[in-house]
């Protein structure tokens, strides 16, 4: 099947910094990529949808301005968490899209902020 | 807006019991629905996909099934094992939208004793 990859798989920063995460499609162009967050105990939720070169659309409560997400090529998605605060510390899992494949999920990143 | 739930939230067994679990949605217009399998600290592992025009699809000792008008699905588990200890996602799949996102249930954490 096909490979969603993340990097870092954990990141511990302090608070006021920001953290980037990639999310990678390994062996297909995803045409859509999808951000979600993931609370201990709790399901995912969808932060945000892009497509390869035009901007994120994102979830109603979600900060587009805290979350950054560049989707630059059909293979690569960026979140970066700006001035990471304790209660953005959660499980942030990626997933790639292509209409004649399906959706794949990656690994997952676990952000602590302390 | 759709709503996914699962009942119950946790569940342990002893090895070697069937099991059942529970998914229903409100919002009977979906394209698919999903069963995830997820490990502490990991990404999604995909189970079954059920069109919405199936009844039910089956894997080894997998078995789902969906009543798209009641709004329920179940995932049968068969003569459980304690590596199927993990937390089970069901996700439905909107029937219009041009992402056609997915909406995840909160899960059920079983646990199999041995």
């Amino acid at each position: 099947g096909a490979v969603v990859s993340q990097h870092p798989s954990w990141v511990i920063c302090k608070s006021g910094t920001s953290v980037k995460i990639e999310c990678r499609s390994l062996d297909f162009q995803a045409t859509t990529m999808f951000w979600y967050r993931q609370f201990p105990k709790q399901s995912l939720m969808l932060m945000a949808t892009s497509n390869e070169g035009s901007k994120a659309t994102y979830e109603q409560g979600v900060e587009k301005d805290k979350f950054l997400i560049n989707h630059a090529s059909l293979t690569l998605s960026t979140l970066t968490v700006t001035s990471a605060h304790p209660e953005d510390s959660s499980f942030y899992i990626c997933s790639a899209s292509r209409p004649s494949l399906g959706q794949f999920f990656g690994p997952g990143t676990r952000l602590t902020v302390l | 807006k759709q709503e996914v739930t699962q009942i119950p939230a946790a569940l342990s067994v002893p090895e070697g019991e069937n099991l059942v679990l529970n998914c229903s949605f409100t919002d009977s217009a979906i394209y698919n629905l999903q069963w995830f399998r997820q490990d502490p600290g990991k990404g999604l592992t995909s189970l079954l996909l059920i069109q919405s025009s199936q009844r039910e699809q089956t894997s080894g000792r997998l078995n789902a099934s969906l009543d798209k008008s009641s709004g329920r699905s179940t995932l049968y588990i068969a003569a459980s094992q304690p590596g199927d200890s993990a937390t089970y996602l069901c996700a439905v799949r909107a029937d219009s939208g041009s992402a056609r996102q997915l909406t995840f249930g909160s899960g059920t954490q079983l646990t199999v004793l041995p």
